[in-house]
Order: C-alpha cells, then structure tokens, then sequence
C-alpha cells in the first residue's frame, strides 16, 4: 500500500513570506502528527490531528498551524516565514492516536526561507 | 532541556558485531518508547518498541531492553550489517501504553556498520 505521501517536497520561499505544506495519510489511518527537523533542535513535535480535531500542540509560536480534512488529509501552514523555520518538516501517520499504534513517517518537504 | 538524550552522535562498528545503542531520559512520567532509523532524504523508520511495563523486547536482529530505575534504554543489533548504516533515534511519549501521540526525539546516533 501507499505511505504517507508529503508535497512538495522541496520548497524556498522568502522571509514574511506564508507557505501550506500537505500530507496523504496512509490509506485507513486517521492521525495525523507533524514534526520539524532542525540540525540544532532535532525533531520536534509540532502537532497531531485526529477526526478534524487538534489532538495535542507542540511549543511552537502562533504562525504554525495545521489542519485535517474529512479524509485524514492534513496540512501545515506557517505564516511570516522566519529563517529559522528553514527545516525539513515530517508528517507521521498512525491508525489511531497514541505511540503505542505506531507511527509511519513521510519523507518530508525540505523548507527553505531566504 | 533535553528530555530524551542520545550521547553518542556517532558508532562505528565491524559487520556481523554487536551494535548497541544507548538512551537516556528524564521525564518520569515516560511510558513509552521508541527507536526509529533515518536513511538521508527519507523520513524515519519505525524499528521497534517498548512498554514500560516490561524490560525487554525482541525483533529478529533488534532487542531493546528498557530499565526504569536508571531512565535508560538501549537498543542492539546482533548481527550488524552494512544496511544497518543509518541514524537512530530513541523517542519517547507518556501516557500509559503509549496512549499520547506527541513523542519526544533524541538528536540521533549515526551508526556506521564496515564491512
């Protein structure tokens, strides 16, 4: 079956900028997570959505922000690019929330903010 | 602060030798864990897992065995191969049997495996 599914996959944009990034879940699975990868920070949570609803936050600043959709499709927005938010951005999907159900990783959309 | 830890940002060893991969945490309240393998320009892979109701737990090459008291984990893999090259991440959630979604990374160890 398919994985979890990122577009685009590489992306520059300019600081102030807004950029929406997407991710396909794996078909059947209803949760979605997003995490930032950073060389400094490492991965860090961003969000989870489950059924359309936010599950849990991580400790990001307002401009990061997310959605899912009826299919399980879900997007991350990020508002006034900052160069800091240059990072490689991952979506995980599971069948259920929780760690415990596992969580398959997307290859990620590689930001770049000039 | 780093809530989960991983001190050793790279491991070289010989194919068909024991790797072992160490992890350490902080956060009491950790109830599950994880270990996942990156490939460059791939996200991470799920290797396996463990509860923190048991000390240990097998799959084929891969055992992870957990001890509480000490906040460590580690992970090994017998025998190491080539494809075994990667980096490893230890991650961790609480909520008891891993019912919290939001896991907490280490920064990785980048496991080379000679030929």
């Amino acid at each position: 079956k398919a994985g979890v599914t990122q577009t685009p996959r590489y992306l520059i944009k300019t600081r102030g900028q807004q950029v929406t990034l997407s991710c396909s879940p794996i078909s059947g699975h209803r949760s979605v997570s997003w995490y930032q990868q950073t060389p400094g920070q490492g991965l860090q949570f961003l969000f989870e959505y489950f059924s359309e609803t936010q599950r849990n936050k991580g400790n990001f600043p307002g401009r990061f922000s997310g959605r899912q959709f009826s299919n399980s499709r879900s997007e991350m927005n990020v508002s006034t690019l900052e160069l800091g938010d240059s990072a490689l951005y991952l979506c995980a999907s599971s069948l259920l929330p929780g760690a415990g159900y596992g969580y398959t990783f997307g290859s990620g959309t590689r930001l770049t903010v000039v | 602060d780093q809530q989960v830890k991983q001190n050793s940002p790279s491991l070289s060893v010989q194919e068909g030798r024991i790797s072992i991969l160490n992890c350490d945490y902080t956060n009491s309240m950790f109830d599950y864990f994880l270990w996942y393998k990156k490939y460059p320009a791939e996200g991470p892979t799920f290797l396996i897992s463990i509860s923190s109701i048991k000390d240990k737990n097998e799959d084929g090459r891969f055992t992870v065995f957990l001890n509480k008291s000490a906040k460590h984990l580690s992970l090994h893999i017998v025998p190491s191969q080539p494809g075994d090259s990667a980096v490893y991440f230890c991650a961790a959630s609480e909520g008891r049997g891993g019912s919290q979604g939001n896991l907490i990374f280490g920064k990785g160890t980048k496991l080379s495996v000679k030929p």
